[in-house]
């Protein structure tokens, strides 16, 4: 089945910086890849997702990157802000299937 | 905006009882979730549900787990017979359409302690 590696676990930073979290995947078949922001004891919340027939998204401060080939993908935050520390996790979801495999989550700490 | 919506929000029970928890999807969403996370470890797929019956389920999804759907807005998940390792946040999350790759919304959890 579908196998979800994230990297780094664990990310500090000064606001301003960027971060960027990577996730691999191990389905060729996957083609949904969500990233989900946690607050600690919240639900995880939806902050970007991207489809397989796309390489690259951007909303506002936050963007995606998908290489295909490669199998993996990135969540870039630019000009962090503390409200931004939280656990993020990636997810990949395979074509046929409903469930959302996770990574292992990224805890990312923005210093003011 | 709609939301999914967790009762309890904190279940305390004795190992070896059974617990039902609930979940109220967003009303016109066709795609059911539970997902659980130990303290401080990634969210893990239980169970997905689809025209009142499960349509995936996990390793972890055995006969000790069921799923309902009772009265066509509420989803429970229940335990039947809880062990210390079931202790756990319990999500529930719904999705609005089939077939398409959208978002799935969750809901605030059900932190489950079994003591």
């Amino acid at each position: 089945g579908e196998n979800v590696e994230q990297h780094p676990s664990t990310l500090s930073v000064q606001e301003g910086d960027s971060a960027v979290i990577k996730c691999t995947y191990s389905d060729s078949a996957s083609n949904y890849f969500p990233w989900y922001k946690q607050e600690l004891g919240k639900r995880p919340q939806l902050i970007i997702d991207i489809r397989s027939n796309v390489g690259e998204k951007k909303d506002q401060r936050i963007a995606v990157t998908l290489n295909k080939t490669a199998k993996h993908f990135s969540l870039h935050i630019t000009e962090t802000q503390p409200e931004d520390s939280a656990v993020y996790f990636c997810a990949a979801r395979v074509t046929g299937f409903q469930k959302l495999v996770f990574g292992t989550g990224t805890r990312l700490l923005v210093s003011p | 905006e709609p939301e999914v919506t967790q009762t309890p929000s904190h279940q305390v029970t004795q190992m070896g009882q059974e617990v039902i928890l609930r979940c109220v999807p967003i009303s016109n969403h066709l795609y059911f979730y539970w997902y659980r996370q130990i303290l401080g470890q990634k969210v893990e797929f239980l169970v997905s549900f689809y025209n009142n019956e499960i349509s995936e389920k996990s390793e972890i999804f055995d006969d000790q787990f069921s799923v309902e759907r009772p009265d066509g807005s509420n989803f429970t998940l229940k335990i039947r017979s809880t062990k210390l390792e079931d202790s756990a946040m319990y999500f529930c999350a719904s999705r609005p359409e089939q077939g398409v790759n959208t978002e799935a919304f969750f809901g605030q959890g059900t932190r489950l302690t079994v003591v």
